[in-house]
């Protein structure tokens, strides 16, 4: 079935130091790609997303390419902050079940 | 942000007593979800609703049942509250459905079985 996997953490990073999250995912059909943010406390937020192959979703200084060749979305911030500190979800919009399908999360830790 | 209400925010129980976790929602969107989180293994889906009693079962349903009487209220009862049902449980809205479109969550109800 359809599935989606990331680098496990946590990653540690000094500020303003590039970031990069891995995700792959299997899937059958032409699934939606979804990276989501959970701050400390709070409940899961949308960051971006991406539908078809080459699409890039951006936000906040975050971007993410939907490759099908490779079947990766992986996350990427050229200068991170303390204030991005949180934990990011990989998921996958199955166009199979029309469920959304979440990776186990990646937590970032942004030291001064 | 979007409205929703889980309630409650906090409950400790001991083993085998039912529960009833409650999301309500101003949004009048049509899709609603019960999500669980763990350590390790990310958000995990209970169950869905695609509308007013219309629900649907998740990967991991066993223990768990939910009904939607109305569009803006979802509930989720652990019918004998189990020590491996302790987690955190989000429940989440959609206007079009999770796969296409953005999941609006709420803030989470921490649930600890004695």
């Amino acid at each position: 079935g359809d599935s989606v996997t990331q680098m496990e953490g946590p990653v540690t990073l000094s500020e303003e130091a590039f970031l990069t999250i891995n995700c792959t995912y299997t899937a059958t059909g032409y699934p939606s790609l979804f990276w989501y943010v959970q701050y400390p406390g709070e409940g899961l937020q949308l960051l971006l997303k991406a539908t078809k192959a080459d699409d890039k979703g951006s936000n906040k200084g975050f971007e993410a390419t939907y490759r099908k060749e490779t079947t990766s979305f992986h996350l990427e911030k050229g200068s991170v902050q303390v204030s991005d500190s949180a934990v990011y979800f990989c998921a996958l919009g199955s166009s199979n079940t029309g469920k959304l399908i979440f990776g186990q999360g990646t937590t970032l830790q942004v030291k001064p | 942000d979007a409205g929703i209400t889980q309630s409650p925010r906090h409950k400790v129980t001991e083993t085998g007593t039912p529960v009833t976790l409650r999301c309500h929602q101003t949004e009048n969107h049509r899709y609603m979800y019960w999500y669980r989180q763990d350590p390790g293994h990310g958000l995990r889906l209970i169950h869905y609703s695609y509308g007013v009693k219309d629900t649907d079962k998740g990967e991991v349903s066993d223990g768990y049942s939910v009904s939607r009487s109305k569009t803006e209220d979802f509930l989720l009862t652990l019918e004998s509250a189990t020590s491996s049902q302790t987690s955190v449980y989000f429940c989440a809205i959609s206007s079009s459905g999770g796969n296409t479109g953005e999941l609006f969550f709420g803030e989470g109800s921490r649930l600890t079985v004695l």
